[in-house]
């Protein structure tokens, strides 16, 4: 059985912070890891992927997540929030490799205060 | 610019009628995930195709959702009869597995609501 779980439903940062959003998977084999973002009445873009290549993936607008099998965890980062990364964000775990049984996490929805 | 293209974009029923929400994957990709968005249950996996053939359908209630390939531009998603408890936005993605890139490109999303 494989499932994600997103340990945060929201997360308010102010700009210029850091952030971080936090992804828990379990899988009975060496998952694929994504996180996806979902801006307002939008559809859903790719930020960063792991496929067991390097443990520290980078992603585009200055994400990056760790893949950290010891802890089962794809915690996503950024070092500065820009107000632009309000948004919902996914955790997607595929076992088995890429495009198997794909699963969403609850996702988590960040707010930039100014 | 490639991209998946689904329809309609807005669907607005009574109960009971049916429902098809279509979808044309990019160009060449060989694999199709749908997927429903509602408020309570977030993003669910309803089922997957990969070169037309269904891999995985037991997201969908089977006595009323059914999802086809007819051919590899078009995945349709029918509902039938529609209820209440269906209304949420219908989202369809698409890949390439072979390139091992993993990245599902997703269209804009069918709003369905019954009444």
């Amino acid at each position: 059985a494989q499932s994600v779980t997103q340990l945060d439903s929201h997360v308010s940062v102010s700009e210029g912070t850091p952030v971080l959003l936090r992804c828990n998977y379990s899988s009975s084999y060496s998952p694929s890891l994504f996180w996806y973002v979902q801006h307002p009445n939008k559809g859903l873009q790719l930020l960063l992927k792991y496929t067991s290549a390097a443990t520290l993936v980078k992603g585009i607008n200055g994400f990056e997540a760790e893949f950290k099998k010891s802890e089962t965890s794809f915690h996503l980062t950024k070092p500065s929030a820009h107000m632009s990364d309000a948004a919902e964000y996914f955790c997607v775990v595929s076992p088995r490799g890429p495009y198997n049984d794909m699963r969403f996490g609850a996702g988590t929805r960040l707010t930039v205060k100014p | 610019d490639a991209r998946v293209t689904q329809t309609p974009r807005h669907k607005v029923t009574e109960m009971g009628q049916e429902v098809t929400m279509r979808c044309q994957p990019i160009l060449g990709h060989n694999t199709v995930f749908w997927y429903r968005q509602t408020m309570m249950q977030g993003l669910e996996l309803l089922a997957y195709f990969r070169n037309r053939a269904p891999l995985d359908d037991s997201g969908m209630p089977k006595d009323r959702f059914s999802a086809e390939m007819p051919d590899a531009t078009l995945a349709t998603l029918k509902i039938q009869p529609s209820e209440p408890r269906d209304s949420a936005v219908y989202f369809c993605a698409s890949g390439l597995l072979g390139r091992d890139t993993g990245e599902l490109f997703f269209g804009e999303g069918s709003r369905l609501t019954v009444l």
